[in-house]
């Protein structure tokens, strides 16, 4: 079936460096990947999509990349701040658009450290 | 604008009973989709309704089920509740295309 996979431990990373997370996935072409930051008690909230055919997004502090090859996406967050810690969800969809429901992976929770 | 409203925030049930939860959608979006969410395992799709209409269910038994008003609200229910069935309930409205979901706070469901 297919899977999105996170690293499940939490990742620490100090105030200002740039934090780096993974999405692999497998037995899945994903037609779009996107990323969303969620706080404890809260919803997910979306921060950014990347297509298939973009190999880049960026967002202010926040790049998403889409490796079709590796069956990978990476989300980098730069200039890290103490706010930025939370948990962070890779999702993946078909062609199908929302129709398709969105495939999670179960997350990494972010500390970045003053 | 305002957000995706959920209701109740919070609620207890017994084993046995069921359940329906209600989602209101951001103004103008006619996408609902609704997910489970434990610590084992993580967020998993359970339906999505589109103008009233069942469009993709996920793997989830018959006890669950929902439908969509004309006014895109949407409602969830869970028939026999199960202690498995704790969890927070997560629904999600867009647009309809692709596919920026915007999430309500969730429901957070016991069963005892």
């Amino acid at each position: 079936s297919q899977k999105i996979e996170q690293n499940s431990e939490a990742l620490n990373i100090q105030e200002g460096k740039t934090a780096t997370l993974t999405c692999n996935y497998t037995n899945y072409s994903p037609a779009y990947l996107q990323w969303y930051r969620q706080d404890p008690g809260r919803g997910p909230v979306f921060l950014l999509l990347i297509r298939e055919n973009e190999k880049e997004k960026r967002k202010e502090r926040l790049k998403v990349t889409f490796d079709t090859t590796l069956k990978q996406s990476l989300f980098h967050i730069t200039a890290s701040q103490p706010a930025d810690s939370a948990t962070y969800l890779c999702a993946a969809t078909g062609s199908g658009g929302g129709a398709d429901g969105l495939t999670f992976g179960k997350g990494t929770h972010l500390i970045i450290q003053p | 604008k305002a957000g995706v409203t959920q209701t109740p925030r919070y609620l207890i049930k017994t084993r046995g009973q069921q359940v329906t939860l209600s989602c209101s959608p951001i103004s103008g979006h006619r996408s609902v989709s609704w997910y489970q969410q434990t610590p084992g395992q993580g967020l998993q799709f359970l339906f999505e309704y589109f103008s009233e209409t069942q469009r993709n269910k996920g793997n989830f038994p018959g006890r669950f089920s929902g439908r969509q008003f004309s006014n895109s609200r949407s409602e969830m229910n869970v028939s026999t509740l199960e202690l498995g069935d704790s969890a927070l309930y997560l629904c999600a409205s867009s647009s309809g295309g692709p596919l920026e979901a915007f999430f309500g706070q969730g429901t957070r469901l016991t069963v005892v």
